[in-house]
This record gives C-alpha cells, structure tokens and sequence, in this order.
C-alpha cells in the first residue's frame, strides 16, 4: 500500500459535529488526494494537493476542507458531519508529475454519521 | 472532461473460465487508462496501465487488459478465473493533467 496510512479506521459521529481525517505516508509523494467511495458511483476525489500547502478542489468538495502542512500527512476536515457524507473515504498518494503515474491508496476510513 | 464507463455491475464465471471486465473512456486527448481491484475492507490495489505501446497490456495475478483505440475500451481478461480473483474492479481514466476519473465498479464473482 505505498507506505499509506489512514485514521482513524472506523468513526461513528452525530450530524452538526466536526470530523477529521488523517492521512499518512511515508513515500515522500508530492501529490495526495481525498477520494469518497459510494455504492454505485465509484470513487469521486474531493481535494487533492499537489504540495505543502497547495490544495484544489475536486469533483465533491462542498462541505469538506483539507490542509496539508507537511508532505507526509493530508488532513480531511467535515466541517459540520451531514448524513450525505456517511461514505468510506480513501486517501491515495502520487509520486510522479501526473500523467502516466499510478496512483496508491490507503486502507480507508468508514465514516457514519448518525 | 473524461469518464469511464463499466457497463456491468456483476460479472459472474465459473473457475477456470476466462473473465472479461469491461470499461470504455471518453477523453479529449491520449487516454491513460488503469484496472485496480478492490478486496474486502481494503484500498484499491494497482493491476496495470495503458499509457502508449503494446495494446495489449500485462499486469499483476495473471490478468492483462486489451486497448482498443476505435472502440474506446479497454477491457479486462483473465484467461483462467480463480475463485480468489474475486472482488471489486475499478477502471479509471486520467487525461491531461492530474485529475482520474474511475468507473463505479464491477463485482466479479468466481464460482468454484
């Protein structure tokens, strides 16, 4: 798994709370990314960043924020836990420039929110 | 923007059979097109990667993928199915720049 991380594993949280989620790794990766994975639409990215940082926004960004202040942690924050983003969350990491590089993932995390 | 497609949800074969997963891509330019697969309670692990070449594509556990430029696809074929080849599979697509798009996935299902 590239040397990725993730906590926690599992988190079961009310409506209206604050979240946050970990990724780590040890690859020394420029790029990483937040992706959420849903029954029947695959794996949507939500933000990634492409060094210290430097973040963008992906395909479902709304309500999610992300900081990366190191090259080896990306954190994802729900700001206020919706039920709508009860999903399992993968990170992933690049090494590479893009293009014909592969990307590597987490074990994810399981998020419920209640 | 590009996309992928996995026209099946379920894919079901008997061991020792051959498999195919199948995926097509929309993209504006060249595609670079991947297979990943999907164990229980697991990450996405890398199979393989079309990027120029060969259409014909070798990659882990015995399984290789055909690209077929005419017929935007990029199928996945395994000759023999073992019953532990089953999972979820992924093909995504990234164009220019860094932006991948996966497939919402085909469960397959060896039966022994």
């Amino acid at each position: 798994d590239a040397g990725i991380t993730q906590s926690p594993r599992h988190k079961v949280t009310e409506t209206g709370t604050p979240v946050t989620l970990r990724c780590h790794q040890t690859e020394n990766h420029r790029y990483m990314y937040w992706y959420r994975q849903d029954p029947g639409h695959g794996l949507r990215l939500i933000h990634y960043s492409y060094g210290v940082k430097d973040t963008d926004k992906g395909e479902v960004s709304d309500g999610y924020s992300v900081s990366r202040s190191k090259t080896e942690d990306f954190l994802l924050t729900l700001e206020s836990a919706t039920s709508s983003q009860t999903s399992v969350y993968f990170c992933a990491t690049l090494g590479g420039l893009g293009g014909t590089d592969t990307q590597y993932f987490g074990p994810g995390t399981r998020l419920t929110v209640l | 923007a590009q996309s992928v497609a996995q026209p099946e949800d379920q894919v079901n074969v008997a061991e020792g059979n051959p498999l195919t997963v199948k995926c097509t891509y929309s993209v504006s330019g060249n595609p670079y097109l991947f297979w990943y697969v999907q164990y229980p309670n697991r990450g996405l692990q890398f199979l393989l990667k079309y990027i120029t070449g060969d259409n014909l594509v070798k990659g882990s556990y015995g399984f290789e993928a055909e690209f077929n430029k005419s017929q935007t696809s990029f199928h996945l074929k395994k000759p023999s199915a073992l019953v532990s080849d089953s999972a979820l599979y992924f093909c995504a697509v990234r164009d220019i720049g860094n932006d991948m798009r996966f497939g919402a996935g085909t469960r397959l299902t060896v039966k022994p």
